[in-house]
């Protein structure tokens, strides 16, 4: 199965809005409503920041929003801060193992 | 509290078998619907899934790793053990052991154990 496609790095300044993009095919994030992202900072583990699509878990920032359109899903940070410059995986429920396939992961910079 | 945390070898040689354990708390293994999953990580690289097993002792392996992986759990032990043989250099990654939950996300993880593959 191949990674789902994340661009390698995104950026933006403090208190601007940014969108990372996770693409892939209709045997995965196209086919189903199971479309998760993670946030990991360097030496860390990986952290839950959304679920199902758009569900945030308990504790994580509102500033995190999920969407999904055809075969890419989107993370949307507004309100950038400096604590959320880390790496970002979008993860998604495939057909192909029946269980998940991660992406590729993209390296937010806060300028 | 959920916890998770992961045991076995820091230094494997090629062609070694490894073994690790991930001894977990917070939940039961024999709860309906829940799973426990590994996932690595090449250092620099992306996450990779490799196994998951379920409370009913149902299994899934990625198919690109399917034939070097067995997944295995103990309930009454809260423990979950993977077993990946043929190690190679290329195998060198953190793995992490995690919860996941019914829509198919990982809740929460394990700090993640560096297995180093080298003669």
């Amino acid at each position: 199965q191949s990674a789902l496609t994340q661009p390698a790095s995104v950026s933006g300044s403090p208190g601007q809005s940014i969108t990372i993009s996770c693409t892939g095919t209709s045997s995965d994030v196209g086919g189903y409503n199971y479309v998760s992202w993670y946030q990991q900072h360097p030496g860390k583990a990986p952290k839950l920041m959304i679920y199902e699509v758009s569900n945030r878990p308990s504790g994580v920032s509102n500033r995190f929003s999920g969407s999904k359109s055809g075969n890419t899903a989107s993370l949307t940070i507004s309100g950038l801060q400096a604590e959320d410059e880390a790496d970002y995986y979008c993860s998604s429920y495939t057909s192909s193992s029946t269980s998940v396939v991660f992406g590729g992961g993209t390296k937010l910079t806060v300028l | 509290q959920i916890t998770l945390k992961e045991s076995g070898p820091t230094l494997v040689k090629p062609t070694q078998t490894l073994t690790l354990t991930c001894t977990f708390s917070g939940f039961s293994l024999s709860t309906s619907g829940v799973g426990v999953g590994w996932i690595r990580q090449p250092p620099g690289k992306a996450l990779e899934w490799l196994a998951l097993i379920y409370w009913n002792d149902d299994k899934r392996y990625s198919p690109s790793l399917k034939s070097r992986l067995t997944i295995t759990k103990d309930t009454s032990k809260n423990q979950v053990v993977l077993t990946m043989t043929n190690m190679d250099p290329v195998d060198t990654a953190t793995y992490y052991c995690a919860h996941r939950r019914a829509s198919h996300c990982y809740t929460n993880w394990g700090q993640g154990t560096l297995v180093t593959v080298s003669s």
